[in-house]
């Protein structure tokens, strides 16, 4: 069953900032919100993650609401280049035992328009 | 590029044949996951290995198997091949089962007819 709620696709003008929005209601609270992307015919590739802690790097800002039940994902100035399939992923941090490895879903498709 | 590489690129296999898949991870990372991504669809986990052990496994048949070396390379093995089974074949590695980044490579298109 799917752990997190995402739009299928979305558009952003270049130059704005792209917000992606995910809900993960039933998130528990040892799970970690991930993001990954893929651009065509790539491997996925991390953009960031968080706990509960809005989080910020060189690629993107991830906000986590107070209830943790949904997040944003923020690209601050969208590039052509960010055209992907974003994927929101909850998972907790590895406790010992088998690994489950990611569960993606079918992400957002954003793209971004010139 | 995240360093992991893939080989072959594309791949073209008949029903009932055997595939194997190779991945070469980023240096220093002793962990190495599989994914199976179908058209249109998210990547699946296969199973992932850690020091040459397989450490956890998804909702695959016992025909998909691999193998890590010490070099922490790796095989993904595919028996019997089923026209399901085309997809595109990601690994991904990282350094320990801690870690909160994978590194995917660029995948192997399998197509089977």
């Amino acid at each position: 069953d799917a752990k997190t709620t995402q739009p299928t696709s979305m558009d952003c003008a270049e130059g704005r900032a792209a917000n992606l929005p995910c809900n993960h209601s039933t998130i528990s609270g040892n799970e970690y919100v991930y993001w990954y992307r893929q651009i065509h015919s790539q491997g996925p590739q991390y953009i960031i993650h968080g706990l509960k802690n809005n989080e910020t790097n060189e690629m993107a800002s991830l906000i986590i609401t107070e209830d943790r039940k949904s997040s944003t994902l923020i690209l601050p100035h969208a590039t052509l280049r960010d055209t992907a399939v974003y994927y929101c992923i909850v998972r907790v941090a590895y406790s010992g035992g088998g690994a489950d490895g990611l569960t993606f879903g079918k992400g957002t498709h954003l793209i971004i328009q010139p | 590029e995240t360093g992991v590489t893939q080989s072959p690129t594309h791949l073209i296999k008949t029903r009932g044949q055997q595939v194997t898949l190779r991945c070469s991870s980023q240096s220093g990372h002793n962990t190495v996951s599989w994914y199976q991504q179908a058209l249109g669809q998210g990547p699946q986990f296969i199973f992932q290995y850690y020091r040459e052990e397989e450490n956890g496994r998804g909702n695959f048949p016992p025909r998909f198997s691999g193998l890590q070396f010490p070099n922490y390379s790796s095989e993904l093995n595919v028996n019997a091949l089923e026209l399901d089974d085309s997809a595109l074949y990601l690994c991904a590695s990282s350094l320990g089962l801690a870690s909160y980044e994978q590194y995917f490579g660029p995948g192997t298109r399998l197509t089977v007819t």
